[in-house]
């Protein structure tokens, strides 16, 4: 089955740390984007990539870093940087830029 | 700025009764429009889409939408809605000039029985 697979699914760290989110896609998409939500504020977008090795700021990318090292995954690393780190973390991908994206099962972050 | 609202943060229908969601966004040239639905806990899945063409397009689970140029509207509808269908509801739009797409801040969907 082709899909979008994130994980962990539930994801509790110490405030301090560094935690990585993984998200991997076997859909042949280029482009790969995550997204974060917050209750009442939607999606907002933290980073995105057209292409593999390249990849660009959203609305929200600070205190966050990712890597695009090959097609197939896109991880997201939350740094101690991240202010409120805790939220309900969305990856998504399509095939180009603007075409209709799909989307992971998300993962949620608890920094405590 | 290009962005999209959902005017209505919270709306509760009958089970059986029709259901309108609205949506607008800021004008752009050729935009692409979605309407998106997400479960608690959940990701989000497509509806419907619009690119071009017939401004009246049908989507799974029985809702459909119409792309009104003129009031930069994309309305979403169902003319009877079910229990099942109580979740969150996205608008999103993609521009040809932006590298990515914009989402509402949802509208949440409860069914009264």
């Amino acid at each position: 089955d082709g899909g979008i697979t994130q994980s962990p699914k539930y994801l509790f760290r110490k405030e301090g740390q560094n935690v990585t989110l993984s998200c991997e896609q076997n859909l042949n998409h280029d482009a790969m984007y995550w997204y974060r939500q917050d209750p009442g504020q939607g999606l907002r977008l933290i980073y995105y990539s057209q292409i593999v090795n390249d990849f660009q700021k959203g609305d929200i990318a600070e205190g966050y870093s990712v890597s695009r090292e090959k097609k197939e995954s896109f991880p997201l690393t939350v740094t101690s940087a991240q202010k409120n780190p805790t939220a309900f973390y969305l990856c998504a991908s399509s095939i180009m830029e603007n075409t209709e994206a799909f989307f992971g099962q998300g993962t949620r972050l608890t920094v405590v | 700025a290009q962005s999209v609202t959902q005017p209505d943060i919270h709306i509760t229908v009958s089970e059986g009764a029709s259901l309108e969601l609205r949506c607008n966004y800021s004008y752009g040239a050729t935009p692409y429009l979605f309407w998106y639905v997400q479960s608690p806990g959940q990701g989000l899945q497509l509806l419907l889409k619009y690119f071009s063409g017939d401004t009246l397009v049908q989507g799974i689970k029985g809702f459909e939408a119409e792309f009104k140029r003129s009031q930069s509207s994309f309305n979403l509808r169902k003319p009877s809605v079910h229990w099942s269908d109580a979740a969150e509801y996205f608008c999103a739009v993609g521009y040809s000039s932006a590298s990515k797409i914009i989402f509402g801040s949802g509208t949440r969907l409860s069914i009264r029985p």
